[in-house]
């Protein structure tokens, strides 16, 4: 049974770079076939997809947030994280990571999600 | 940009059938798929590629995908089914996940 679990700050300042890692535990990342996902919810709000990473490096953003976002992959330790730059209020939300495992974007495990608020 | 919309609500007595539309222009050319998510938890999928359920997933869950509107029936809904639904697509277009903003099903 995969299992994904967030970890990181839950309270960054404004202006700063708000860092969050998955990790994946009852299967691999490098073993390929899966694409592995940021997303997001705003308090009370719907679902809003941040990006994804393929175990060889690639990437892809969701373009209203690709100015800010980086995933990464370390396969060593079978995680990947998320970095979202020069964050406000407005990206205070719950954090989620997801396994998508269709390439196009279908979720079939997630991890429990973890708040993080941005405030001084 | 791509945008899906969904019913903010939608109510339905124990043991009928609950429908829930989402609509997006030519969504029948993309794969929806829709989650449901129950208050304090994560999201859980119900319905991928328009109509296939995930195991674990109960008979009463089905799905369809045709011209601008996918819809999620519930068949039999019970009142463990009460929760937030969500449908999802791939716009290729713009490289972009695209999620409704959701119909909260009310059991009653």
């Amino acid at each position: 049974q995969v299992q994904l679990q967030e970890s990181g700050p839950g309270l960054v300042k404004p202006s700063q770079t708000l860092s969050l890692t998955c990790t994946v535990s009852g299967g691999s990342i490098s073993s390929g076939g899966y694409y592995w996902s940021w997303i997001r919810q705003h308090p009370g709000k719907g679902l809003e997809w941040i990006g994804y990473i393929y175990y060889s490096g690639s990437t892809y953003y969701n373009p209203s947030l690709k100015s800010r976002v980086t995933i990464s992959v370390d396969t060593s330790k079978n995680q990947f994280s998320l970095k979202l730059s020069s964050v406000t209020a407005a990206d205070t939300a719950v954090y989620y990571c997801a396994r998508d495992f269709s390439g196009g974007a279908t979720f079939d495990y997630w991890g429990q999600g973890t708040l993080v608020t941005v405030s001084s | 940009s791509y945008e899906l919309t969904q019913p903010p609500s939608v109510s339905v007595s124990p043991g009928q059938t609950a429908s829930i539309t989402c609509s997006g222009d030519k969504l029948g050319d993309k794969y929806a798929c829709w989650y449901q998510q129950k208050p304090g938890q994560s999201p859980v999928l119900v319905i991928y590629q328009d109509s296939k359920r995930p195991s674990g997933i109960p008979e009463r869950f089905s799905g369809s995908n045709s011209g601008n509107t996918a819809t999620l029936t519930i068949s039999g809904t019970q009142a463990m089914d009460e929760a937030d639904y969500y449908c999802q697509a791939w716009d290729s277009i713009r490289g972009d996940v695209v999620f409704g903003g959701g119909t909260k099903l009310t059991v009653l």
